[in-house]
């Protein structure tokens, strides 16, 4: 089975503070990880991947196989970063197209 | 950039009434889904679909739940008998292959009273 944990639900920080949103996650075999952003009435967007290993508006995540965990992770965050970050997992079923298995989702505040 | 459409965005039916949730996904993508997050809780996969029948789905898509892709360019999820535990925010979404970044709509509310 898979699971991803995200524990906290809120998460408020002030305007150039660094910001750490925490994800674990289980699974047997070799999970894609992935970090999904809802911005207030607007669609879920795909973030960044632990594949490819980029930094998108400045968030980074890295996959700790150890530990079990993606944690998202910025270093100054803006105002414009407030919104609801959902991690997730995909298996590894190549031709079918995996399910995506979600955490509970992290609402960012980023106060001024 | 090419998008995922949903239709409408906001359902209201009565218990026990048969409602089809409306997507289009984006036009040179293969694999199509439902999820569904009933309010204060996380989105959950409901089914996925490619090559024109359902390859995988949870515990939560019943009986009561089908999707069709009846032309082209729409995929459908049908609920047949609505309950009040089905009102949530049903997202479509869609991929070009099975491991490529997954592309949402913006969601249909569906509040079933």
């Amino acid at each position: 089975a898979q699971r991803v944990t995200q524990p906290e639900k809120l998460l408020s920080v002030f305007k150039g503070a660094p910001v750490e949103l925490k994800c674990n996650y289980s699974y047997s075999g070799s999970p894609e990880l992935f970090w999904y952003v809802q911005y207030s009435r607007q669609r879920l967007q795909l973030l960044l991947r632990h594949i490819s290993r980029e930094s998108i508006k400045g968030f980074t995540a890295d996959l700790n196989k150890g530990e079990t965990s993606f944690h998202l992770k910025k270093p100054f965050a803006q105002e414009e970063d407030s919104a609801m970050y959902y991690c997730a997992l995909s298996g590894d079923k190549e031709t079918s197209g995996s399910r995506l298995t979600f955490g509970e989702g992290t609402q960012l505040t980023v106060n001024p | 950039e090419p998008e995922v459409t949903q239709t409408p965005s906001h359902q209201v039916t009565q218990m026990g009434q048969e409602v089809i949730l409306r997507c289009v996904p984006i036009s040179n993508h293969l694999y199509f889904y439902w999820y569904r997050q009933i309010l204060g809780q996380k989105v959950e996969f409901l089914v996925s679909f490619y090559n024109n029948e359902i390859s995988e789905k949870s515990e939560i898509f019943d009986d009561q739940f089908s999707v069709e892709r009846p032309d082209g360019s729409n995929f459908t999820l049908k609920i047949r008998s609505t309950k009040l535990e089905d009102s949530a925010m049903y997202f479509c979404a869609s991929r070009v292959r099975g491991l490529s970044p997954l592309h949402f709509g913006n969601g249909t509310r569906l509040t079933v009273t």
